[in-house]
């Protein structure tokens, strides 16, 4: 069956490091997104693609990077971790024909200490 | 700037009871807005509403949008434990989502 999966699940880093989030989408979907939740924000959308080598920007992206090499990874770094940036992290992948139903993966939550 | 609010943050209510959540928004170029339940884990897809008046329903829940006041409500009639959630209200413009700041709600037994 289709998925989307990400990995780690739970991460624990220190102040200045460089995270990598991963997620993989078996949906073969051409738009994928990051999100960050948090308590009293909701879902804030962070970088987002919509197709191969295709990134933009969301509205939470600084400290933020993605790329995108193929059509199932758009990997999440955080090029030197902040405290502001524990939160947990959403995934999600949507058809481009179809793109009202995104398909989320199960989240990573981070802390950063 | 696209903007979702959702009303009241946080509620709680007994079993058997009927609750009604708010979601206002602002936005340049409509498309639709949508209703996720999160439980502990992901959100998951409820309703998606593009016309006025229509309502949709799935079971104890329905949904109605007003593009003219530009809000949505989501109804909850019967509440079960299990229909305790945070309950998102999502805004589509292009193809991104600009989520609500979600609606805690907790049923007691």
């Amino acid at each position: 069956d289709a998925e989307i999966t990400q990995s780690p699940r739970h991460k624990i880093t220190e102040t200045g490091r460089q995270v990598t989030l991963a997620c993989h989408q078996t949906w073969n979907h051409n738009n994928m997104f990051w999100y960050r939740q948090d308590l009293g924000h909701g879902l804030r959308l962070i970088h987002y693609s919509y197709g191969v080598h295709d990134t933009n920007k969301g509205e939470v992206s600084d400290g933020y990077s993605v790329s995108r090499s193929n059509t199932e990874d758009l990997p999440l770094t955080l090029e030197s971790a902040a405290s502001s940036q524990t939160s947990v992290y959403f995934c999600a992948s949507s058809a481009t024909a179809s793109a009202y139903e995104q398909y989320f993966g199960p989240g990573t939550r981070l802390t950063v200490t | 700037e696209d903007k979702v609010v959702q009303s009241p943050l946080s509620l709680v209510v007994h079993e058997g009871d009927t609750v009604t959540l708010n979601c206002s928004y602002e936005v340049t170029n409509f498309r639709s807005l949508l209703w996720y339940k999160q439980e502990k884990k992901a959100p998951t897809f409820l309703f998606m509403l593009t016309s006025s008046g229509i309502e949709k329903k799935s079971g104890r829940l329905s949904s109605i949008l007003d593009k003219k006041e530009l809000f949505s409500i989501l109804n909850i009639t019967a509440t079960q434990t299990g229909d305790s959630a945070v309950y998102l209200c999502a805004l589509q413009g292009a193809q991104k989502l600009v989520f609500g700041q979600g609606t805690r709600l907790t049923i007691n037994p």
